[in-house]
């Protein structure tokens, strides 16, 4: 099974409109964190926000503001007030406190591209 | 702060040479990551250091792969008798052992096998 699931292979919104990046993961651990990237055409990955499974809160981070459901294991991503620089990929992303290796690395899904239409 | 840097950018080889890719982290991150990103697809967990000690290796890590980490800064990704499979984006990340331990990444080198 696929830890980290975005739904979502390409999508379309207005400059100026909200829109919202589906993700949904997998994991049987009780401690995670949730992370959002943005990869334009250029490769870099440039992070957006995060979340972890123990924040009662939503993140917010500007435009960015991340939708927590624990229950449904969902961290989808809501972007406000599009704009053309938006365009890219986006990709969702989980870090798992690995048993006894210690290891922090994250596991990615398989993004989502996002196109703003002037 | 610099951010994450890595060298070269792109790199053309032919099937069976080898290559050797950099990363420089940024200053004071004591972790070091390495990825792989093929066309369509998220990135990839290779390999990660704590300072100098690598500490993880993914199953893709095959034996022509080799990573280090001397003292703890920057990083070498050896590929050895490369293949057409090892075309793909190569990408460094970095993160402090302290809060979120977010990492943050260069914007990586992208391999082209011959």
């Amino acid at each position: 099974a696929q830890k980290i699931t975005q739904t979502q292979p390409g999508m379309f919104v207005q400059e100026k409109e909200a829109v919202t990046l589906d993700c949904t993961y997998d994991t049987s651990d009780q401690s995670y964190g949730l992370f959002w990237y943005k990869q334009p055409s250029s490769g870099e990955m440039i992070f957006l926000i995060y979340q972890g499974s123990y924040d009662e809160q939503n993140a917010t981070e500007g435009r960015y503001s991340l939708n927590f459901q624990k229950a449904r294991k969902s961290a989808n991503l809501v972007i406000s007030a599009s704009q053309l620089g938006d365009s890219a990929m986006y990709f969702c992303a989980m870090r798992e406190r690995q048993r006894g290796a210690g290891s922090y690395q994250l596991t990615f899904g398989k993004g989502t591209k996002l196109s703003v239409i002037p | 702060d610099t951010g994450v840097s890595q060298d070269p950018r792109h790199k053309i080889t032919k099937r069976g040479q080898n290559v050797t890719f950099r990363c420089d982290p940024i200053s004071e991150h004591n972790r070091l990551y390495w990825y792989r990103q093929t066309l369509g697809q998220g990135p990839e967990f290779l390999t990660y250091f704590q300072n100098e000690a690598q500490l993880e290796k993914s199953r893709l890590l095959s034996d022509r792969f080799s990573a280090e980490r001397p003292k703890g800064s920057f990083s070498t990704l050896e590929i050895q008798r490369t293949e057409q499979g090892d075309s793909a984006m190569y990408l460094c990340a970095s993160s402090l052992y302290r809060g979120t331990d977010t990492q943050y990444f260069g914007p990586g080198t992208r391999l082209t096998v011959l």
